[in-house]
């Protein structure tokens, strides 16, 4: 089956810890993309990548950092510049635009929680 | 500034009572419209994408409609699985090169049997 997997499904840390989250996808999409989900706000672009080795800053990138060295892969790291990072992480992909949008395609997500 | 609102934020249906779910936009320049569907504790899933005013998709008991400045997500004569957050997102040009989507804060539809 093609899809988005997100690991773990839960993670807990300790404050001043960095932790890194892992999104994969066997969809051969080229643009892979990280949102952050808070309780009453929509999602939030954090990262985007629409190439291998290329990525760039989404709305409320300070405080994460991400990295693309495969197609499939684009894991995501929080780090403990990041003031409030308990969340619920997504993951998500698509084709790579040309004159329209397409879809992308989400993760079952990854809920962190840092005390 | 782009701006995406849904509304309600919360409805309450009897199963096979129909309604709609609303969408409204702000931005500047709709390269496309989505609606997702989203269950407790999982990532969001993909229903429609619109693309210009006076489209309408369907997908069993769903129909997405745009207009310039809204879109609706009518349900015809709901079931329990039906109940979940419905999601709106907008895709505007972003960087340049690059669309984002602006999503909204979704409505949470239950259906009651």
């Amino acid at each position: 089956d093609g899809g988005i997997t997100q690991s773990p499904k839960y993670l807990f840390r300790k404050e001043g810890q960095n932790v890194t989250l892992s999104c994969e996808q066997n969809l051969n999409h080229d643009a892979m993309y990280w949102y952050r989900q808070d309780p009453g706000q929509g999602l939030r672009l954090i990262y985007y990548s629409q190439i291998v080795n290329d990525f760039q800053k989404g709305d409320i990138a300070e405080g994460y950092s991400v990295s693309r060295e495969k197609k499939e892969s684009f894991p995501l790291t929080v780090t403990s510049a990041q003031k409030n990072p308990t969340a619920f992480y997504l993951c998500a992909s698509s084709l790579r635009q040309g004159a329209l949008q397409r879809e992308q395609y989400f993760g079952p997500g990854t809920r962190l929680t840092v005390t | 500034e782009d701006q995406v609102t849904q509304s309600p934020e919360a409805l309450r249906l009897q199963e096979g009572e129909s309604s709609s779910l609303n969408c409204s936009y702000t931005v500047s320049g709709l390269r496309g419209l989505f609606w997702y569907r989203q269950d407790p504790g999982k990532g969001p899933e993909f229903l429609f994408t619109l693309y210009s005013a006076g489209e309408e998709k369907e997908k069993e008991r769903l129909k997405a409609t745009l207009t310039k400045k809204e879109s609706f997500l009518h349900i015809t004569a709901p079931k329990p699985e039906d109940s979940a957050t419905y999601l709106c997102a907008v895709q505007v040009t972003y960087g340049g090169a690059t669309n984002k989507l602006i999503f909204g804060t979704g409505t949470l539809l239950a259906v009651q049997p």
